[in-house]
């Protein structure tokens, strides 16, 4: 069936080093989303990205799509104490793409 | 505030009593998801409805789960004689569908559920 990897599981930085979380699927995507949340927070989304090789920036988040749409990846510049949480990212299911299936999610520590 | 509301935030109930959950989505929103997601684990889809219709049950969710969304507007998760494995967040969600599929989902602050 239809496997979603993230990877780390967990990191552990210094504030303003640089974070990346890299998202795999076993099948094509035809989007991905990511999310991220907070300790004892609900998830709260933070982009979709559509289309093959696509970039997009968010301050200092820039979320990147696979050029074959079967990976993804999170990176945060400069990381600061506000952005520590998981992030997830959400796919549709190949089987129903009426339903999203998730990772587990990084979980990202910030040292002050 | 029109973002998803659930209620009650928290639940503490003894093994083997009967728990109900509710979910008011976003009022434009079709879709209605039920998730179960517990300590380091992303969120385990569970149910999910197109206006009142359920579409989808997961083969995990044992006959003690049932939901409903009588007039396509809020929902109900109840969860019969409840099980200390039962204990975990219980977040609905709610989304449209766009042109790519699914839009965002928007979550609510969860219900959190303790058997003892």
């Amino acid at each position: 069936g239809q496997q979603v990897m993230q990877i780390p599981q967990y990191q552990h930085v210094q504030e303003g080093e640089d974070f990346t979380t890299y998202c795999n699927s076993s099948t094509t995507l035809s989007n991905i989303q990511w999310y991220k949340q907070r300790p004892g927070g609900h998830p709260v989304f933070l982009i979709q990205l559509v289309k093959s090789g696509e970039v997009k920036k968010q301050k200092r988040l820039t979320f990147q799509f696979g050029e074959a749409k079967k990976n993804s990846s999170l990176h945060i510049t400069a990381t600061q104490t506000t952005d520590v949480g998981t992030y997830f990212c959400s796919l549709p299911n190949a089987g129903n793409n009426r339903k999203l299936i998730w990772g587990l999610g990084t979980s990202l520590a910030v040292n002050p | 505030d029109t973002g998803v509301s659930q209620d009650p935030r928290h639940k503490i109930t003894k093994r083997g009593q009967n728990v109900t959950f509710r979910c008011d989505p976003i009022s434009e929103h079709n879709r209605l998801y039920w998730y179960r997601q517990t300590l380091g684990q992303g969120p385990e889809f569970l149910t999910y409805f197109q206006n009142e219709a359920q579409l989808e049950k997961s083969r995990l969710l044992s006959d003690r789960f049932s939901a409903e969304r009588p007039k396509g507007s809020f929902s109900t998760l109840e969860i019969q004689r409840t099980e200390q494995g039962d204990s975990a967040m219980y977040l609905c969600a709610s989304s449209l569908v766009g042109t790519y599929g699914l839009t965002e989902a928007f979550f609510g602050q969860g219900t959190r559920l303790t058997v003892v």
